[in-house]
């Protein structure tokens, strides 16, 4: 039972560069997020969808994009790499949102130098 | 603006001694509550949630939380801690229903000497 995978485990951009960090569940939930969290802070909402074709923007959305094509993956696309998006990444599923237990994937430590 | 304080940064306890954590949220209207909690090198899973009903519920591993409206707090506690306790506690507040915007605590490390 695999839950939520999230690739790379860890990657160091150069400022300027473009990369997606990839999301993939297999337990058919509606609703995903992706979340960031920063030494020291809480994890804030970067982007959430409730369905393949629908997302909408969290707490702190600027730098980044999302897709939901299908009700499994849910990408996060860095265009143009910052050191202000040095953090680590989670990415979190549920059956039907907050209300409900979020499944957590193991997280990204991405670096932007 | 909404918000969520966890004031205690860093715990240090000794096994089996009682462990409070402490959880404020600045709303006054309804609100969905959650402790999650990260063990070394595995995922954030949640401990334990408040929706409604009784404001002392009882989560996984023996921990519990209650609900003080009038504080605005949802502390949680454990009456004898473990060296398998130790992780990071994350509080999370759910402000308006539907809304799928939780919002995180800054996050509680504690860690338990043997």
């Amino acid at each position: 039972n695999a839950g939520v995978t999230q690739t790379p485990k860890f990657r160091i951009l150069k400022i300027g560069q473009s990369m997606t960090l990839q999301c993939t569940q297999d337990m058919n939930h509606n609703y995903m997020y992706w979340y960031r969290q920063d030494p020291g802070m809480g994890l804030k909402l970067i982007y959430y969808s409730v369905g393949a074709g629908i997302t909408d923007k969290g707490e702190v959305p600027n730098g980044y994009n999302v897709s939901r094509s299908t009700t499994e993956d849910f990408p996060l696309r860095l265009e143009l790499a910052a050191p202000s998006q040095t953090s680590v990444y989670f990415c979190a599923s549920s059956y039907s949102g907050t209300s409900e237990k979020l499944f957590f994937g193991s997280g990204t430590q991405l670096s932007v130098l | 603006a909404q918000s969520v304080s966890q004031h205690n940064h860093h715990v240090i306890l000794s096994e089996a001694a009682s462990l409070e954590l402490g959880c404020n949220y600045s709303y006054g209207g309804t609100v969905n509550l959650f402790w999650y909690v990260q063990y070394p090198g595995q995922h954030l899973q949640l401990l334990l949630k408040y929706f409604s009903g009784d404001p002392l519920v009882k989560g996984i591993k023996g921990f519990e939380a209650e609900f003080i409206k009038s504080k605005f707090s949802f502390n949680l506690r454990k009456p004898s801690v473990q060296w398998s306790d130790t992780a990071e506690y994350f509080c999370a507040v759910n402000f308006n229903f539907g809304n799928e915007k939780l919002t995180f605590g800054t996050g509680t490390r504690l860690t338990i000497i043997p």
